[in-house]
């Protein structure tokens, strides 16, 4: 069973800070890998989405690095602000029709 | 677009009761999906559609029904509200399955007493 898990679960920067959030996945035989970010009392808005067939994606200040044979993605953020402050959700989808999140890292950058 | 709707926003209910949770997209998505975000877990698939008269079964099915009579709309059913079923329900939809961007609504915070 396919398991997708988040570390730390909670992280506190610095403005200005780079910063790299961790996913890892228990199964290699994945389709593809999605970054979420959620804020609270909302929905999730999709960041990156990485195929099983790339490595990275990049998107301004974010990137995203996908190692499907140890089972590991990183987000990496870049120079943070304030109005990162989110929660950050990975997803890994294991068919054509579902996908396995991570309980997410909730992520403060302070001032 | 609109992109994903989800109504309503905030639902408590009493144990035993039923009702209906609402979702529609406006992008001409075929697959459209149900979630439930439970503290300290992660988003859970209870049912799915990959077209117009096409539904299953995900990962925590019992106690929820689904229906999909157009390509717009994909409402989610509780037959008989339990409180372990007291959660934060996404709807969310994309073009196909497995290459496509998930779109994600706003999500209902639904309590059952």
């Amino acid at each position: 069973k396919q398991e997708v898990t988040q570390i730390p679960a909670a992280l506190s920067v610095p403005e200005g800070e780079n910063l790299v959030l961790n996913c890892s996945f228990t199964d290699s035989a994945i389709y593809n890998l999605q970054w979420f970010r959620q804020d609270p009392g909302k929905g999730l808005t999709s960041l990156l989405l990485i195929q099983s067939s790339q490595r990275e994606q990049t998107s301004g200040r974010l990137n995203a690095s996908l190692d499907k044979s140890s089972g590991r993605s990183t987000l990496y953020i870049a120079a943070s602000q304030p109005g990162d402050s989110a929660t950050y959700l990975c997803a890994v989808r294991i068919n054509n029709n579902d996908m396995r999140f991570g309980a997410g890292t909730r992520l403060t950058v302070k001032p | 677009n609109a992109g994903v709707t989800q109504t309503p926003k905030f639902q408590v209910l009493k144990t035993g009761q039923s009702m209906t949770l609402q979702c529609a997209q406006d992008m001409n998505h075929e697959y459209m999906s149900w979630y439930r975000q439970d503290p300290g877990m992660g988003l859970r698939l209870i049912h799915y559609s990959v077209g117009a008269g096409i539904t299953d079964q995900g990962e925590v099915p019992n106690g929820y029904n689904v229906s999909r009579s157009t390509t717009e709309d994909f409402p989610l059913r509780l037959l008989s509200a339990a409180p372990s079923q007291t959660s934060v329900y996404f709807c969310a939809s994309s073009y196909s399955g497995s290459a496509d961007t998930q779109y994600f609504g706003p999500g209902t915070r639904l309590t059952v007493l």
